[in-house]
C-alpha cells in the first residue's frame, strides 16, 4: 500500500539556521516523484522542490534541498538559511507513474515549521 | 489567468444544503485534480479529470458528490445535502500531462475553498 510518513508534527528553527524536515514513503512502484509543498496560514498550496525516483543527483532549488535516500525510501527537504516567512505547513507527497492514467498525489499529514527571530 | 483560480474562497451552508465548487484551471492544462483537506491534515484525493473525461473518481467520499468539467476546462465540485463531515477546504490542482513535456511537472493548486456546514 502506497504511503507517506511525516514524523514531525511541528519543528522550531532559528532565524537563519538550516533545518530538515523529514519524509520517508512506501511504494512497490519502481517510477514515482516525490513533491515537497508548503501551505502557509493563509492556505494556499505552494510547489517547492520535485525529485524523480531516477535521478541520480539530489534536487536543488534555491535555499531548498531535497535529501533523497532511495534504499531507505527517504526523502527529506532540507530549507537552509531560514527566514521568519518560512513558517508554514510543509507537506511531502508522492505520485506514482504507474498507476494508469491518474497521477493523483499521496500526501503525508504535514510538518508545522516555526521559525523564531 | 495565470494560476488556477478556485471559487468562492469561503462558503457557509447550512445541513442539507447542496453547494458548487469552482475551479478554473490554468490555461491549456488537461489534467484537473480536486483534493479535500480536513483541519489539520493533507489533502486527500477525490476525483480526477483528463479534458472532459473523469477518469478517476475514487476518492469521492460519496453519491452525495459530483464533479463535472464539460468542456474540459472549467470544473465544479457540487455536494448535495451538506453534512458537518463536509466541512474541509476543497483544493483544485491542474498539470499539463499527459502531455509528456509535463512529465514530471508538479501540480499547480488553488487557493481551495474553505467549506463550513453549520
Amino acid at each position: 500500500a502506497q504511503k507517506i510518513t511525516q514524523t514531525q508534527p511541528g519543528m522550531f528553527v532559528q532565524e537563519k539556521e538550516a533545518v530538515t524536515l523529514d519524509c520517508t514513503y512506501d511504494t512497490s512502484d519502481p517510477s514515482y516523484g516525490l513533491f515537497w509543498y508548503k501551505q502557509p496560514s493563509s492556505g494556499e498550496m505552494i510547489f517547492l522542490i520535485y525529485q524523480g525516483s531516477y535521478d541520480q543527483q539530489n534536487a536543488t532549488e534555491g535555499r531548498y534541498s531535497l535529501n533523497f535516500q532511495k534504499a531507505r525510501k527517504s526523502a527529506n527537504l532540507v530549507i537552509s538559511a531560514s527566514q521568519l516567512g518560512d513558517s508554514a505547513m510543509y507537506f511531502c507527497a508522492m505520485r506514482e507513474d504507474n498507476a494508469g492514467n491518474n497521477r493523483k498525489l499521496i500526501w503525508g499529514l504535514g510538518t508545522s515549521l516555526a521559525v523564531n527571530p | 489567468g495565470a494560476g488556477v483560480s478556485q471559487s468562492p474562497r469561503y462558503k457557509v451552508a447550512k445541513r442539507g444544503q447542496d453547494v458548487a465548487l469552482r475551479c478554473d484551471p490554468i490555461s491549456g492544462h488537461v489534467s484537473l485534480f480536486w483534493y479535500q483537506q480536513a483541519l489539520g491534515q493533507g489533502p486527500e484525493f477525490l476525483t480526477y479529470f483528463q479534458n472532459e473525461a473523469q477518469l478517476d473518481k475514487s476518492g469521492l467520499p460519496s453519491d452525495r458528490f459530483f464533479a463535472e468539467r464539460p468542456e474540459g476546462s472549467v470544473s465544479t465540485l457540487k455536494i448535495q445535502r451538506t453534512q458537518q463531515e463536509d466541512s474541509a477546504v476543497y483544493l483544485c490542482a491542474s498539470s499539463g500531462y499527459p502531455d509528456p513535456e509535463y512529465s514530471n511537472q508538479p501540480q499547480h493548486f488553488g487557493d481551495g475553498t474553505r467549506l463550513s456546514i453549520l
